[in-house]
């Protein structure tokens, strides 16, 4: 009965190099999301996944940032040659349509020097 | 992006008291869902209204949703310290899959 989980909760890293981020959701929920929160502001969009489907990516801000899901389950963002200004919580959530909420996980918190 | 906007950003209310917290959006919509977040990490779903109703009841919480204003109203009644989080409105874009997260609204109960 566990909940969408992340890792890791916290990451530091140094400008330019590369980030994995890791996402498992609700066991049995096809959709998933990744959304970037600034301090202090909102969720933006970063893309979504559903099924087989091909992914929403048009959230992505550059092409530094990749994601994928294997086998319809976990998932992993992927920031390439990261900047400061990535510097952020990344929160990924999970559904299962049709209903429409999603269960967020504890995000990742990262932080580029 | 089409972002959600909450007002006012932040509140500080005591305990006890009511909190009303509100959110504007812009496009067309099937749902409106209202989520708390604590200490900046996941957010928990509180509420969901759908389009074609007006008002929502669940425990502490009431939601209103006008869509020719294009606007949705969360009220906490009886606020408690651990209420104290930040609230945010999600519409689904246009009806798609897509949600729009609004800036939200930080509340602070004081005890």
């Amino acid at each position: 009965g566990a909940g969408v989980s992340q890792s890791p909760s916290n990451k530091v890293t140094e400008k330019g190099k590369d980030v994995e981020l890791r996402c498992d959701p609700i066991s049995g929920h096809t959709a998933l999301y990744w959304y970037r929160q600034s301090l202090g502001q909102g969720l933006e969009f970063l893309i979504y996944f559903q099924g087989n489907s091909a992914p929403d990516k048009s959230g992505l801000p550059s092409d530094r940032f990749s994601a994928e899901r294997t086998g319809g389950s976990v998932s992993t963002l992927t920031i390439q040659r990261t900047q400061q200004e990535d510097s952020a919580v990344y929160l990924c959530a999970s559904r299962d349509p049709p209903l429409e909420w999603q269960f967020f996980g504890p995000g990742t918190r990262l932080t580029v020097l | 992006s089409q972002q959600g906007e909450e007002d006012p950003q932040a509140l500080s209310i005591q305990e006890g008291e009511n909190a009303t917290m509100n959110c504007s959006y812009k496009t067309s919509i099937n749902n409106l869902q209202w989520y708390r977040q604590n200490s900046g990490r996941g957010l928990v779903h509180l509420i969901l209204i759908r389009s074609n109703e007006r008002e929502k009841h669940s425990g502490r919480l009431r939601v209103t949703l006008d869509t020719s204003k294009k606007s949705s109203s969360l009220l906490i009644t009886a606020s408690r310290a651990a209420d104290t989080a930040s609230y945010f409105c999600a519409t689904d874009d246009g009806g798609t899959y897509k949600y729009i997260f609004g800036t939200g609204t930080r509340l602070k109960v004081l005890a």
